[in-house]
């Protein structure tokens, strides 16, 4: 069945950097775009960008340029989110989705969230 | 890109109905049929329910439902259960090649 695991909950201070991953089975890897998501706490859903995992190219919502960057590695089939010079504000749960090429908006699988919180 | 209106909480008493609307602009929800719909029940991942405005996964069941008019979609819950209290979101293509949500609908089962 298809799966999306990420790693577990992290505790950052302002500054450093995180990386979460989004590991992928059940299915081909490369035949599917992964995007990233972002909730702060209480708040609503934060579409952050994709990466095409055929190619690697990353395209960045507006507000999540610089500091941030995805990656991917097809041989463990796993996509990854990297935050930089971390902020209080980058308090969030970060999920990955599941989407089809071709921008259809049918994010079918999720990963179950990664909580990062940044604190001095 | 701002977010999609989405009123930020609405109600109903079990088996009654009730619609979540979301609303864009020219450039995401009335360019193109690609709007989605997710569900998120408390510190659980969001669940697509809906694609492409009126398309359900299989196991999704029929009591959801999705349109669209202009640069508005809904979604409709049919038959409203218990199991259905939760918050929901609304996700569109836009003419940039990105997507955005909605800002999220509480759903009460009084």
């Amino acid at each position: 069945q298809v799966q999306l695991v990420q790693s577990g909950s992290e505790l950052k201070k302002p500054g450093a950097s995180v990386a979460v991953s989004c590991k992928a089975s059940g299915y081909t890897f490369t035949n599917y775009a992964i995007n990233w998501m972002r909730q702060a706490p209480g708040q609503g859903l934060e579409w952050m960008g994709w990466i095409n995992t055929k190619t690697g190219n990353p395209t960045y919502a507006q507000g999540f340029t610089g500091r941030f960057v995805f990656s991917w590695d097809t041989s463990v089939s796993t996509a990854y989110l990297q935050i930089s010079s971390l902020k209080a504000e980058d308090t969030a749960v970060y999920y990955c989705g599941r989407d089809e090429y071709g921008g259809r908006s049918k994010l079918d699988y999720w990963g179950q969230g990664s909580l990062v919180t940044v604190s001095s | 890109q701002s977010a999609l209106t989405q009123p930020p909480s609405v109600s109903g008493s079990p088996g009654q109905s009730v619609t979540i609307s979301c609303t864009g602009t020219n450039s995401d929800v009335g360019a193109y049929d690609r709007v989605s719909w997710y569900q998120q029940p408390p510190d659980t991942a969001p669940k697509l329910l809906i694609y492409e405005v009126s398309n359900r996964p299989s196991g999704v069941p029929d009591r959801f439902s999705g349109s669209k008019s202009g640069n508005t979609a809904s979604l409709i819950i049919s038959g409203l259960q218990a199991e259905d209290e939760a918050d929901y979101y609304c996700c569109s293509y836009t003419s940039s090649r990105t997507y955005v949500f909605g800002t999220g609908t509480k759903v009460t089962v009084l």
